[in-house]
C-alpha cells in the first residue's frame, strides 16, 4: 500500500513563529503536493514538486515556502505565521505518466492552529 | 480561470436510496476526471476514475459529457458507510496538480 505520512497530526504555533510541516511518502513517487482544507473554500493547493529541488507555486503560494531536498521528503514552511494560516494542511503524491499514476496519494493531515 | 463547481449538499438519504451528483468544470482543457471520497475529519481517497465512455463500480456509476464539461456520479442501494463528503476532480494533464470541487455531503440514514 501506498503510504504517505505526515509529521504531525495536530500542532498549536504562536504568531510570528516558523513552522515546519513535513511529509514522507514511501512510493517513489515524482509528484508531491501541498494543499490546506478550509470550511466553505475546500482544497487549495499551495505548492507542488515534480521532482527533486523543484517546485512550483501553486493557487495561494503567499506566506509559504517548500523545500524537497529528497525524493520522499516534501516540506511545507510558514516563515511567519499568522492566524490566517490555522488550517487543516494535505500532503499528497502520485506517480507520473500513466493514467493509473495519476491517483493522489494523501497523507492524513496537520491541523495546524495559529494562536 | 480553472473552477470546478458543484452543488454542495447536504443530500440527506435513507438506506437504499440512489442518489445521483453533478459536477461541471470551466476548463475544456481538462483531460482527467475523479472522483474522490472523503470521510468526516479524515484525507480524500479516490473512490473512481472517470472516463468518456462511462464507468462503473459495483453500486457507483460515473460518467463524463465533454461537450457539456459535465461529470456525474450516481449512488445506487445507498448504505450508512456511504456516507461522506464526495470531491470531484480534474486535471489538465498527467501528473498535475488536482483541482478540486468543494465537494457534495452526503448523509445515509436508517
Amino acid at each position: 500500500d501506498v503510504k504517505v505520512t505526515q509529521s504531525s497530526r495536530y500542532l498549536v504555533k504562536r504568531t510570528g513563529e516558523k513552522v515546519f510541516l513535513e511529509c514522507v511518502q514511501d512510493m517513489d513517487h515524482e509528484n508531491m503536493f501541498w494543499y490546506r482544507q478550509d470550511p466553505g473554500l475546500g482544497l487549495r493547493l499551495i505548492y507542488f514538486s515534480y521532482d527533486v529541488k523543484m517546485k512550483e507555486k501553486g493557487d495561494i503560494p503567499e506566506g509559504y515556502s517548500v523545500s524537497r531536498e529528497k525524493k520522499e521528503r516534501f516540506s511545507l514552511i510558514l516563515e511567519s505565521a499568522s492566524t490566517n494560516q490555522t488550517s487543516m494542511y494535505l500532503c499528497a503524491s502520485s506517480g507520473a505518466g500513466t493514467a493509473y499514476q495519476e491517483t493522489q496519494y494523501f497523507g492524513p493531515g496537520t491541523r495546524l492552529l495559529v494562536l | 480561470r480553472k473552477e470546478v463547481e458543484q452543488d454542495p449538499g447536504p443530500f440527506n438519504v435513507p438506506e437504499g436510496a440512489t442518489v445521483a451528483f453533478n459536477c461541471t468544470y470551466s476548463n475544456s482543457a481538462s483531460q482527467s476526471f475523479f472522483w474522490y471520497r472523503q470521510d468526516c475529519r479524515k484525507e480524500p481517497k479516490l473512490l473512481m476514475s472517470v472516463y468518456s465512455s462511462g464507468n462503473e463500480d459495483g453500486r457507483f456509476t460515473a460518467q463524463l459529457n465533454r461537450a457539456s464539461q459535465y461529470i456525474s456520479l450516481l449512488i445506487r442501494d445507498s448504505k450508512l458507510s456511504d456516507s461522506a463528503t464526495y470531491l470531484c476532480v480534474v486535471t489538465l494533464q498527467a501528473g498535475t496538480a488536482l483541482i478540486f470541487g468543494k465537494g457534495t455531503t452526503l448523509s445515509v440514514s436508517s
